[in-house]
């Protein structure tokens, strides 16, 4: 069975980091690419950042580059999301997801870890 | 990028109703057309993906149809269960962008 658990959210003051992590299990982690995918309180969903099977190819939303980093442990089945000089408009549930592809529907979703941005 | 529209924002029903959400891109996505539920708190569930293919595991009351640039999500008798909020997704492009959602709520 495929099992996405997200940790690493909470709450963080404007301008701070935060670093989540996505650990993965049931499947071949290393055969996937894998994406950090985030909703806003009451708002929709919006690709965060994508990143190839041996993360090579690395894909991110106009507002969050420069500021997140996407990176993904092969042997650790684990993916990250680094996030430095948070905003306010960063607060959001991130999820986990596997993809298959840099253009992909998602068939499998972690549970979701909330980042709230506030002073 | 590719803009995806919903319609309606928001949709109420009976239950064992037969409701119909719109989805339309911007240009033309073929079939790359996928469908999400999602409720209250949880992740969103994957319902159709190629625009008609019924997921695994989903009830056969929910249907896609569509190619091109309009497509739709039927849910042909409304289940107490069903009440959620239903995302469009094209994948024809690498912006894979989601529509903004319908709410369906109990009328």
């Amino acid at each position: 069975e495929v099992q996405l658990v997200e940790s690493g959210g909470g709450l963080v003051q404007p301008g701070g980091s935060l670093r989540l992590s996505c650990a993965a299990s049931g499947f071949t982690f290393s055969s996937y690419w894998m994406a950090w995918v985030r909703q806003a309180p009451g708002k929709g969903l919006e690709w965060v950042a994508k990143i190839r099977q041996d993360g090579s190819e690395k894909y991110y939303v106009d507002s969050v580059k420069g500021r997140f980093t996407i990176s993904k442990d092969n042997p650790k089945n684990s993916l990250y999301l680094q996030m430095n000089s948070l905003r306010a408009e960063d607060t959001a549930v991130y999820y986990c997801a596997r993809i298959l592809g840099q253009g992909d529907y998602v068939r499998y979703w972690g549970q979701g870890t909330l980042v709230s941005v506030s002073s | 990028d590719i803009q995806m529209t919903q319609s309606p924002s928001t949709l109420s029903a009976f239950v064992g109703d037969r409701v119909t959400i719109t989805c339309r891109a911007s240009q033309s996505i073929a079939s790359w057309l996928a469908w999400y539920q999602q409720k209250p708190g949880r992740a969103p569930k994957l319902l159709i993906y190629k625009a008609s293919s019924l997921e695994t595991g989903v009830a056969s009351r929910f249907s896609g149809s569509g190619s091109g640039t309009e497509f739709t999500l039927t849910i042909s008798s409304l289940q107490p269960d069903d009440f959620a909020t239903y995302y469009c997704q094209q994948y024809d492009s690498d912006s894979a962008t989601f529509g903004q959602g319908t709410k369906l709520e109990i009328k």
